[in-house]
C-alpha cells in the first residue's frame, strides 16, 4: 500500500533551519507530485508549495518565497522541504501529501511538529 | 490568495444531513473543477474525502458528496454518524497554478 512516512519532530531557535523529509513507497515515485501543507496550532491548513517528483519543478506560496527550499531524491523516493530562516509563526505540523495531479491531495504523511522558539 | 471561505462549525442530528459552503472566487472555485474536500480529526493528517468538485476516492463513504455553483462549493454529510465529528476544509486550485485551503469548518454531530 501507499506510505509517506516523515522524518520525526524538530525544535530550532529562530533563524535556524529545518528539514523535513517524506520518504514515499508503494507506488511510482515519479508518477505524482508531492505537496507540502501546514498546520498551525489550533489553525486551519496553508498549502506551501509543490515539487514534481518527475523533473523537481517546484511551486511555492508567494508569502514563502527565498524561504522555502523543496528537494527530491529520486533514488530513495524521497522529498524534502527545508525553511529557512525559521521564524516563530513557522511553528506548526508539517504534512507531505502525494497529489492526483490538479485534483487533490490523495495520500499524506503522518505530518512533523516543528516547534521554533528561543 | 486569499483563504476560501467556510463556515466556523456547523451541527446536525445523528441521522440527519448537514451541508458546508466553500465561497472563493472567479480565479478558483469559479474558474475551475479542481476542488476537493478533507476530513480531519483531532491529532490526524486530513483525508482526502472529494475531488474535482464531486467525485469519491475508492473507500470514501457515499454519503459525502459535493457540488458547486458559481463560486461556492458544497459538501454534503448524509445520514451524520457520530464519527463525522471532525474538522472539514475545502481546497481548490488556482489561476496562479497554487492551492488554497478554505479555514475549515468544525462539524458537531448532536
Amino acid at each position: 500500500q501507499i506510505q509517506m512516512v516523515q522524518s520525526g519532530g524538530e525544535v530550532k531557535k529562530p533563524g535556524a533551519s529545518v528539514k523535513v523529509s517524506c520518504k514515499t513507497s508503494g507506488y511510482p515515485f515519479t508518477n505524482h507530485g508531492i505537496n507540502w501543507v501546514r498546520q498551525a496550532p489550533g489553525q486551519g491548513l496553508e498549502w506551501m508549495g509543490w515539487i514534481s517528483a518527475y523533473n523537481g519543478n517546484t511551486k511555492y506560496i508567494e508569502k514563502l518565497q527565498g524561504r522555502i527550499t523543496m528537494t527530491i531524491d529520486k533514488s530513495t523516493s524521497t522529498a524534502y522541504m527545508e525553511l529557512s530562516p525559521l521564524r516563530g509563526d513557522d511553528t506548526a505540523v508539517y504534512y507531505c501529501a502525494r497529489d492526483l495531479g490538479v485534483a487533490g491531495l490523495q495520500d499524506w504523511g503522518q505530518g512533523t511538529l516543528v516547534i521554533v522558539s528561543s | 490568495q486569499s483563504a476560501l471561505t467556510q463556515p466556523p462549525s456547523a451541527s446536525g442530528s445523528l441521522g440527519q444531513s448537514v451541508t458546508i459552503s466553500c465561497t472563493g472566487t472567479s480565479n478558483d472555485v469559479g474558474g475551475y473543477n479542481y476542488v476537493s474536500w478533507y476530513q480531519q480529526s483531532p491529532g490526524k493528517a486530513p483525508k482526502l474525502l472529494i475531488y474535482e468538485v464531486s467525485n469519491r476516492p475508492p473507500g470514501v463513504s457515499t454519503r459525502f458528496s459535493g457540488s458547486k455553483s458559481g463560486n461556492t462549493a458544497s459538501l454534503t454529510i448524509s445520514g451524520l454518524l457520530a464519527e463525522d465529528e471532525a474538522d472539514y476544509y475545502c481546497s481548490s486550485f488556482t489561476g496562479s497554478s497554487t492551492w488554497v485551503f478554505g479555514g475549515g469548518t468544525k462539524v458537531t454531530v448532536l
